[in-house]
């Protein structure tokens, strides 16, 4: 399979823990984005890389979190000292923007990590 | 922030009727998708309809696009079972390349 792979798919940690997530985005996809979902919520925008370079974070990041793409492949997203409130689903999607094209094309989701902090 | 706001925020069907969702935004869009999730997995791509496009067919699906009142609509026809999920509004907003999703709308069709 192809597509957009997510690890770990479960993670339970307790509070004030570090935690980090990997995702694999589509091999020839340029864009990468990360989300967070709360229940019953849509996708809440994190940040995203064109390539190996993060071109935007949301403001409602903390700096607990921090995400890589070293190569412009894989990315990692970690969060420092977890929280209750950083119980979400995490999810990764990957596009891929074509020559000077502006616009988005639609984004291929992973399944996400389901974070739980105790 | 979520720039989009489904309406209704759930809604339950007998299978074979039609189903309708509405989307408004609130700021110039390059363009406007449909996402679909399943409970607990990750969202698919429906249909992309852009700026200058007012409608547009895919399979059961019609998504309609009116820029003046900031809104668009999905109609799915003759539901079932199989289209139980979420769907979300997501759109591109001119001047930034990151997609935004709304709440969504929880669709329930009863078989």
């Amino acid at each position: 399979d192809t597509g957009v792979s997510q690890d770990p798919r479960h993670k339970i940690t307790k509070r004030g823990q570090n935690v980090t997530f990997r995702c694999d985005p589509i091999s020839e996809h340029n864009r990468l984005y990360w989300y967070r979902q709360t229940l019953g919520q849509g996708p809440e925008f994190l940040t995203y890389f064109q390539n190996e370079a993060q071109l935007e974070k949301s403001r409602l990041l903390s700096d607990r979190f921090s995400a890589e793409r070293p190569k412009g492949s894989f990315s990692t997203l970690e969060i420092q000292r977890t929280e209750q409130g950083d119980s979400a689903m995490y999810l990764c999607a990957s596009s891929l923007l074509l020559g000077s094209v502006a616009t988005n094309e639609k984004l291929f989701f992973g399944s996400g990590t389901q974070l739980s902090v105790l | 922030s979520q720039q989009g706001e489904e309406d209704p925020q759930a809604l339950s069907i007998q299978e074979g009727e039609n189903a309708t969702m509405n989307c408004s935004y609130k700021t110039s869009i390059n363009n406007l998708q449909w996402y679909r999730q399943n409970s607990g997995r990750g969202l698919v791509h429906l249909i992309l309809i852009r700026s200058n496009e007012r409608e547009k067919h895919s399979g059961r699906l019609r998504v309609t696009l009116d820029t003046s009142k900031k809104s668009s609509s999905l109609l799915i026809t003759a539901s079932r079972a199989a289209d139980t999920a979420s769907y979300f509004c997501a759109t591109e907003h001119t001047g930034g390349f990151k997609t935004i999703f709304g709440a969504g709308t929880r669709l329930f069709v009863k078989a």
